[in-house]
């Protein structure tokens, strides 16, 4: 079974430019998750989807990023214009129903960006 | 507010020692546990998952959940250096499908 796959790896820009993200999910998970990782924290929750549908983007900074998961599958997010502090790996996750009370969640490698 | 919170170290054993990480969340509805590692410039990993009371073990790995004290823990027997990483405990609210991460706890395992 494939992993999630994401795209790019790294990417450096400079500040006030945009770049985009590109995930795909493990076949057959209908959640996607969108995560912010600053080095030595957590990572944090940006967006969730559940199939085509935003379940969660309350820590999302709308003003200048946005997502979206057309088909229920794929999925990209943009940020436009980028920030120093948007310096982070971001990583995309997906989660499928396992029986009732289990949601293993898997990530993908990650792409790494820097903001000069 | 749904916390998670761990110890952020480092922790440092000798190795062939037992590693023990130590997890507490804050939301009673919670009710699956993870135990993901990430290594240095590297994406998590799932490596442990709990849903009842008790002990689950997989090979070196033992992970411990009382749900009572809200409390999960991993334990990591025969430590290796290969072993040295971050480790995240994660909950997951049923409600929404939802994780809550904590900010991980650093692990290094000295030859």
């Amino acid at each position: 079974e494939a992993g999630v796959a994401q795209s790019p790896r790294y990417k450096i820009i400079e500040k006030r430019q945009s770049v985009a993200f590109w995930c795909n999910p493990i076949s057959g998970h209908a959640t996607l998750y969108w995560y912010q990782q600053i080095l030595g924290q957590g990572p944090k929750l940006l967006i969730q989807f559940q199939n085509n549908g935003v379940v969660d983007d309350s820590q999302l900074p709308k003003d200048r990023f946005s997502a979206e998961r057309l088909k229920g599958v794929d999925s990209t997010l943009k940020i436009q214009p980028a920030k120093l502090e948007d310096s982070a790996v971001y990583l995309c996750a997906s989660s499928s129903l396992r029986d009732r009370a289990v949601h293993e969640q898997y990530f993908g490698p990650g792409t790494r960006l820097t903001v000069t | 507010q749904k916390e998670v919170e761990q110890n952020s170290g480092p922790l440092s054993v000798p190795e062939g020692a037992i590693a023990s990480l130590n997890c507490t969340y804050s939301d009673r509805v919670s009710q699956s546990f993870f135990w993901y590692r990430q290594y240095s410039g590297k994406s998590p990993e799932l490596i442990m998952s709990i849903y009842s009371n008790g002990d689950k073990e997989d090979g070196r790995f033992t992970a411990q959940l009382n749900k009572a004290s809200q409390y999960v823990s991993l334990l990591i027997r025969d430590s290796q250096p290969s072993d040295s990483a971050t480790y995240l405990c994660a909950v997951n609210i049923p409600t929404g499908n939802q994780f809550y991460f904590g900010t991980g706890t650093s692990l290094t395992v000295i030859p």
